[in-house]
């Protein structure tokens, strides 16, 4: 079974750009989740999608973030403009809907940001 | 606020040593709480325990939850140099229809030859 992959690994912008992440979760799992890890910081939650509808949007920064989901299958997390405070680890995660399983996360390996 | 509070922060051992590994929690709808091994990139599960005093055990890895003292322990036995690794502690929380993990920082562990 393929894992959660996230791209890029890594993308080096500078202030005021654009960067979009993607996320592909584990095929079949309906939750998604975005997380953030920034410098010398615990990992934080963004937000939390069921299927295409965002569930839990409270850990979103502010609305320089934009996260979609359409057709509930993978999600992209854009920044726009990016801040030097943006910089960090950007983790996606995905679970089953139900069961004990739902709240067992698999993670993918982040996507690295660096705002200039 | 919700917490959870991992130590010690990094941990230096050799190769055969036992660790015990620490993480307390103060937090509002606890549902479970999750372990997690973080090499590289991903972090991966180790364990989900929600039910106090039920021993995990996978190979040289354990874990107990204790809900009435609010705390959870990892222990690793035998430790080898692919132990190495940050261990992530992290609470599931459930508000109202909400789904949240809440991590500590983390436990920095190196296992030497």
């Amino acid at each position: 079974e393929a894992g959660v992959t996230q791209f890029p690994s890594h993308s080096v912008i500078e202030k005021g750009q654009t960067v979009t992440l993607r996320c592909d979760p584990i095929s079949g799992h309906d939750n998604l989740y975005w997380y953030r890890r920034v410098m010398g910081k615990e990992i934080k939650f963004l937000l939390h999608f069921v299927k295409e509808s965002k569930q839990d949007e409270s850990g979103m920064p502010n609305n320089r973030f934009l996260a979609e989901r359409t057709g509930g299958t993978y999600s992209t997390l854009k920044v726009q403009p990016a801040e030097l405070e943006d910089s960090g680890v950007y983790f996606c995660a995905s679970s089953q809907v139900g069961g004990s399983g739902a709240n067992v996360l698999t993670f993918g390996a982040g996507s690295r940001l660096t705002v200039l | 606020e919700d917490k959870v509070v991992q130590s010690p922060l990094s941990l230096v051992v050799h190769e055969g040593d036992t660790v015990t590994l620490n993480c307390s929690y103060e937090v509002t709808n606890f549902r479970s709480l999750l372990w997690y091994k973080q090499e590289k990139k991903a972090p991966t599960f180790l364990f989900m325990l929600t039910s106090s005093g039920i021993e995990k055990k996978s190979g040289r890895l354990s874990s107990i939850l204790d809900k009435k003292e609010l705390f959870s322990i990892l222990n690793i036995t035998a430790t080898q140099t692919g132990d190495s690794a940050i261990y992530l502690c992290a609470v599931f929380l459930y508000i109202g229809s909400a789904r949240q993990l809440t991590f500590g920082s983390g436990t920095q562990l190196t296992v030497l030859p």
